[in-house]
């Protein structure tokens, strides 16, 4: 079953802007992954923040982490055409990894040119 | 090393057909998955090895399915009697303890008629 929901499930901006996406997850977790998926291939990891941290940069991606609200955010700045795909957030349990990752639906984001 | 590899990229079967699909893992890492992706959904998580122990089954892999890693290198899953419900995208994924992040594929996709 999916951990949570991304929001929004869609979002198209133009080039240059910054984008926002939302994660929301149910059960406590070890830390929390951010994936990218280009249309029909495999996913691609971005950037990971653990429970005990709070915000995390990569680049041009920011990440926050809110373990009180079950909540994460991920910011591109500067958004380029090649940032087009869908973003999925991806979650890791207490359990060491043995329970893989528990994804979002995602949020397929779209850069006009 | 070139990543993560699944073969076949796509399969055409008709129902009740068996198909299998094959992974190679990053070699360093001892960790497997394998998940399964629908249209406009995110990854479920399938299975998960750790070295050749199949250590983690989803109740989503029903007795049809069956996945194997022998020697901790190479994994296979197998689905017989294929249902048109079976058609999604199988992902494989490896990571290693202490590394951030797993190493997807980029898929099987396979298609019942």
């Amino acid at each position: 079953s999916q951990q949570g929901e991304e929001d929004p499930q869609a979002l198209s901006i133009q080039e240059g802007e910054n984008a926002t996406m939302n994660c929301s997850y149910k059960t406590s977790i070890n830390n929390l992954q951010w994936y990218r998926q280009n249309s029909g291939r495999g996913l691609v990891h971005l950037i990971l923040i653990r429970s005990n941290e709070r915000e995390k940069h990569s680049g041009r991606l920011r990440v926050t982490l809110d373990t009180s609200k079950k909540s994460s955010s991920l910011l591109i700045t500067a958004s380029r055409a090649a940032d087009t795909a869908s973003y999925f957030c991806a979650t890791e349990g207490s359990g060491g990894g043995a329970d893989g990752l528990t994804f979002g639906k995602g949020t397929h984001l779209i850069i006009q040119p | 090393d070139t990543g993560v590899s699944q073969d076949p990229r796509h399969k055409i079967t008709k129902r009740g057909q068996n198909v299998t699909f094959r992974c190679d893992p990053i070699s360093e890492h001892n960790r497997l998955y394998w998940y399964r992706q629908t249209l406009g959904q995110g990854p479920e998580f399938l299975t998960y090895f750790q070295n050749e122990a199949q250590l983690e089954k989803s109740r989503l892999l029903s007795d049809r399915f069956s996945a194997e890693r022998p020697k901790g290198s190479f994994s296979t899953l197998e689905i017989q009697r294929t249902e048109q419900g079976d058609s999604a995208m199988y992902l494989c994924a490896s990571s290693s303890p202490g590394r951030y992040g797993y190493t997807f594929g980029s898929g099987t996709r396979l298609t019942v008629v």
